[in-house]
């Protein structure tokens, strides 16, 4: 079955840290999307691509990026992590069909803290 | 600014009960809208969606409403069942975003008491 995973599940880094969180979609998906999950704000959209070698900002995008080498892989990395940066991140991912609005598919999650 | 609000945090309903879920948005080029369920611990599930062409959408237990002119969408779930309970996440789209773009509201929390 297609599927969409995040690695890893939980991660603890110190202040200044570059990390990467990784995200893998085997839906043969074009679009993928990374959001952060905060209590009160729901879910925003860091970053997102439309496919191989397309990145584009999201609303809260400020101390993040990603890179999309290929159709199945998205990974987002914090370049130095701060205390902000504390929270869940979910990747998504849907088809890119001319003329509607597909549904997106979500990982798991990562639970990242940021000390 | 939130172009999609859930204005109720969090919600409390009796098992066989109806529980109404509200989100507004703001945003008049929003043209489809859809519900998600997410558990602790999960990613957040589809659970259904409606196109502006429509007032209304319904699967199974679940049904959603549509006001446009007040722009405000409902999900009614009958009857209510403690697997129901979840964070429910109303979220946009506008034909005019790309590549299905979706804006998300804050979530309502659904505790459904056996």
């Amino acid at each position: 079955d297609a599927e969409i995973t995040q690695s890893p599940r939980h991660k603890i880094t110190e202040t200044g840290r570059q990390v990467t969180l990784a995200c893998h979609q085997t839906w043969n998906h074009n679009n993928m999307f990374w959001y952060r999950q905060d209590l009160g704000h729901g879910l925003r959209l860091i970053h997102y691509s439309y496919g191989v070698q397309d990145t584009n900002k999201g609303e809260v995008s400020d101390g993040y990026s990603v890179s999309r080498s290929n159709t199945e892989d998205l990974p987002l990395t914090l370049e130095s992590a701060a205390s902000s940066q504390t929270s869940v991140y979910f990747c998504a991912s849907s088809s890119n069909q001319a003329g509607r609005t597909d549904t997106q598919y979500f990982g798991p999650g990562t639970r990242l803290t940021v000390l | 600014d939130q172009q999609v609000k859930q204005n109720s945090p969090s919600l409390s309903v009796q098992e066989g009960r109806i529980s109404i879920l509200n989100c507004d948005y703001t945003n008049s080029m929003f043209d489809y809208f859809l519900w998600y369920k997410k558990y602790p611990a999960e990613g957040p599930t589809f659970l259904i969606s409606i196109s502006s062409i429509k007032d209304k959408n319904e699967d199974g237990r679940f049904t959603v409403f549509l006001n446009k002119s007040a722009k405000h969408l409902s999900l009614h779930i009958v009857p209510s069942q403690p697997g129901d309970s979840a964070v429910y996440f109303c979220a946009a789209s506008s034909k005019y975003n790309a590549g299905n773009m979706l804006t998300f509201g804050g979530g309502t929390r659904l505790m459904v008491k056996p």
